[in-house]
């Protein structure tokens, strides 16, 4: 079982649409996630963290964290073609260290 | 602010060669880490820095990859003798505290004939 498994996609929405990217992770004691961006042949780059069961919204941006299902989600209202990108998930567990495990990434494209 | 710096950008080289990627990390960051991602795959924990201390190489796959952060600035990765498998992107990441925010550099793409 990979650590943390996301769906490769391509997810596309609409403009305008609401994006839901979804994240599973297999390692029950793990204690911060996060959602990194990926542009073409660019570095990851950190849009939000989260690190207590719930919802936690930044702009256009909302992370939800459900640890009993081992469940993290990022939902991008309102997207935007520039919202386009590979989105990785990341997780950090009590045995990491301070290692980040990420999975695969979903591609969104979002279409005008 | 600069960012984190790796370089080359590409590297080609040929099966039993030596390659040396270096990173600058964002100044003043105490905590550097080298990432890889081997085509199809996602992106994987190879270590880490604190300073020039390894705090964790737990992620390295072999003793062909030899990482040093010589003075707790810059870090170099070096692959001695590099095989057909070690291809991939490498990434530098530094971090002023743990793991909570990892800046990542642009990447070295390492392809090895």
């Amino acid at each position: 079982q990979k650590e943390v498994e996301q769906n490769s996609g391509p997810l596309s929405v609409p403009e305008g649409a609401i994006a839901s990217l979804n994240c599973t992770y297999s390692d029950r004691v793990s204690q911060s996630f996060f959602w990194y961006r990926q542009y073409s042949g660019k570095s990851p780059e950190l849009i939000m963290s989260i690190y207590s069961n719930g919802d936690k919204e930044d702009g256009r941006f909302t992370a939800q964290l459900n640890k009993a299902s081992q469940y993290v989600s990022l939902l991008i209202r309102d997207s935007q073609p520039s919202d386009s990108a590979t989105y990785l998930c990341a997780v950090n567990g009590v045995n990491s260290g301070y290692a980040l495990n990420f999975g695969k990434g979903t591609s969104l494209l979002v279409t005008p | 602010e600069a960012g984190v710096t790796q370089f080359p950008s590409h590297s080609v080289i040929e099966k039993g060669q030596t390659v040396t990627l270096r990173c600058d990390p964002i100044s003043g960051h105490d905590n550097l880490y080298w990432y890889r991602r081997v085509m199809g795959k996602e992106i994987k924990f190879l270590l880490h820095f604190v300073k020039e201390s390894k705090q964790d190489e737990s992620g390295m796959p072999n003793n062909r990859f030899l990482a040093e952060r010589t003075g707790g600035t810059y870090s170099t990765l070096k692959v001695q003798p590099a095989e057909l498998e070690d291809s991939g992107v490498y990434f530098c990441a530094s971090s002023p505290r743990g793991h909570e925010k990892l800046f990542f550099g642009s990447g070295t793409q390492l392809s090895v004939l």
